[in-house]
C-alpha cells in the first residue's frame, strides 16, 4: 500500500516570503501521479498542483512549484512570495495509475500560517 | 472549473437516527465519486469509491451497512449514515473525477459536518 507523509503538522511564514513544505512517499509502482492540495478554513479542498511521475520537470502554477525527486520519493511544495490568502491546510495526495488505484492517498497535512 | 456541491453543509441529529448526504456534480458528469471522512485538524480518509449504476467499493475497516452509497445517476452521489451514534460525529466529503481515470482532475465538495447528539 502507499503511503504518503508530511512531516511538519505547522508552519508559518511572513507574507512576501517564500516557504517549503515536504512530502514523501512510499511506492512499488513507477508511474504515478502526484498532487499537493489546498483547504482554506472553512472552505473547500482545491488543487494547487500536480505532477506526473513520468516527467523529469518540476510542475510550476504561477508562485507555486514543486520539486520531485523520484528516486527518493520526495514531493515538496514551494509558495514563493505568501500572501495572507494562501493561509490554509496544504495535503500532499499520491494516486496509482491502474486497477483500482484512481483514489488518492492523502499525507496527514500541514497547517500553513502566513503572517502579515 | 467544475462544480461539486454537497447538502446539507451542516447537519445535527439524535442518536439512532438516519442522515442522508448528497453530491452533486453541477456541470459535468462523473462516472465515480468518493466519499471521505476528515477528523478535525487530520487528514482525509477515503471510506468509499461510488460507481454510477454499481455497488460501492469500500474501504477495509469500512462498515458498509452503516454507511450506505447510492449512485443512482451521472450527477449524484448519496452517503447515508444509518443509525448514526456519536462517534459518527466528523466532517464528510465527497470528490467526482472530471475526465478519464488517470488525469481527471478531482473537485472536491464543500463538505458535509455532522453532529450527533
Amino acid at each position: 500500500a502507499q503511503t504518503v507523509t508530511q512531516s511538519q503538522p505547522e508552519m508559518s511564514v511572513q507574507e512576501a516570503e517564500t516557504v517549503t513544505l515536504s512530502c514523501t512517499y512510499d511506492t512499488s509502482e513507477n508511474n504515478y501521479y502526484l498532487f499537493w492540495y489546498k483547504q482554506p478554513p472553512s472552505r473547500q479542498m482545491i488543487l494547487v498542483i500536480r505532477q506526473e511521475a513520468y516527467k523529469q520537470q518540476n510542475a510550476t502554477e504561477n508562485r507555486f512549484s514543486v520539486n520531485f525527486q523520484k528516486a527518493a520519493k520526495s514531493f515538496s511544495l514551494k509558495i514563493s512570495d505568501s500572501q495572507l490568502g494562501d493561509t490554509a491546510m496544504y495535503f500532499c495526495a499520491f494516486m496509482g495509475s491502474g486497477g483500482s488505484n484512481y483514489k488518492l492517498t492523502f499525507g496527514k497535512g500541514t497547517l500553513l500560517t502566513v503572517n502579515p | 472549473g467544475a462544480v461539486v456541491s454537497q447538502h446539507p453543509s451542516w447537519v445535527i441529529c439524535k442518536s439512532g437516527t438516519s442522515v442522508k448526504i448528497e453530491c452533486r456534480s453541477l456541470d459535468f458528469q462523473a462516472t465515480t465519486m468518493f466519499w471521505y471522512r476528515q477528523f478535525p485538524k487530520k487528514s482525509l480518509m477515503l471510506m468509499a469509491t461510488s460507481n454510477e449504476g454499481s455497488k460501492a467499493t469500500y474501504e477495509q475497516g469500512v462498515e458498509k451497512d452503516k454507511f450506505l452509497i447510492n449512485h443512482a445517476s451521472l450527477t449524484l452521489s448519496t452517503l447515508t449514515v444509518t443509525s448514526a451514534h456519536p462517534e459518527d460525529s466528523s466532517f464528510y466529503i465527497c470528490s467526482a473525477r472530471s475526465g478519464p481515470l488517470n488525469t481527471g482532475e478531482l473537485f472536491f465538495g464543500e463538505g458535509s459536518r455532522l453532529t450527533v447528539l
